[in-house]
């Protein structure tokens, strides 16, 4: 049974400190996602791909986030430096890309605490 | 963009009673809308979905309906039981944006008291 992974689960770190989130999309799958989960604002993009490519990631705050796919097994999400408000559960999708249907499957998860 | 409303943000249902939770979309061109179940820490997955050219599925006790001249459609949970306790969420496919963007409702957290 192919699953979305991510590492690491569970991240607390300090404000200013450099913070790195790791996603493996599905074998085959082309297209990755990552989402911000927070009470207030419920599942937000932050950006996508697709073979790789950045396709949108106008929903990330440009300053300070950072996505990118070095290769079609390794999705990263980068923030620095972290801030508090960045404290959120971060969610790694992966998807044939399928037009008009494309199943999202989605990772386990980081939590990020930031102090 | 596509826009998607979902209702309520939350229920609560006695056990072996009926949920119902409503979605609205805005741009007639989506053709695709998937359910996702959350629950508590864990991932959200796909639990049904539907495609613009059949009006409804079921899946044992999940159905999904859909009306596209309204553009909402709903998903209806029967016999409802403690552990259908989650977040759900409803998403809608843009085709008029790069294949593959879904948008989501803001959830709905359902809770079944047994």
């Amino acid at each position: 049974d192919a699953r979305v992974t991510q590492t690491p689960r569970d991240k607390v770190t300090e404000m200013g400190q450099e913070v790195t989130m790791r996603c493996q999309p599905i074998l085959g799958h082309n297209t990755v996602f990552w989402y911000r989960q927070t009470m207030m604002q419920g599942l937000e993009l932050l950006a996508y791909f697709r073979n790789r490519a950045p396709l949108d990631d106008s929903g990330m705050p440009k300053d300070r986030f950072s996505a990118e796919m070095p290769d079609a097994t390794l999705a990263t999400l980068k923030i620095q430096p972290s801030e508090p408000r960045d404290s959120a559960v971060y969610f790694c999708a992966s998807g044939l890309g399928l037009a008009g249907a494309d199943t999202q499957y989605f990772g386990p998860g980081t939590r990020l605490t930031v102090l | 963009g596509e826009n998607v409303e979902q209702h309520p943000s939350t229920l609560s249902v006695q056990e072996g009673d009926s949920a119902v939770i409503k979605c609205t979309y805005s741009d007639s061109a989506s053709n695709y809308f998937p359910w996702y179940k959350q629950e508590l820490g864990k991932r959200p997955q796909l639990i049904i979905d539907i495609r613009s050219n059949v009006g409804e599925k079921k899946d044992q006790r999940i159905a999904v309906t859909l009306n596209k001249t309204a553009k909402h459609f709903s998903l209806h949970i029967t016999e409802t039981q403690p552990e259908d306790s989650a977040v759900y969420f409803c998403a809608a496919v843009y085709r008029g944006s790069t294949l593959g963007r879904l948008y989501f409702g803001r959830g709905t957290q359902l809770t079944v008291w047994p």
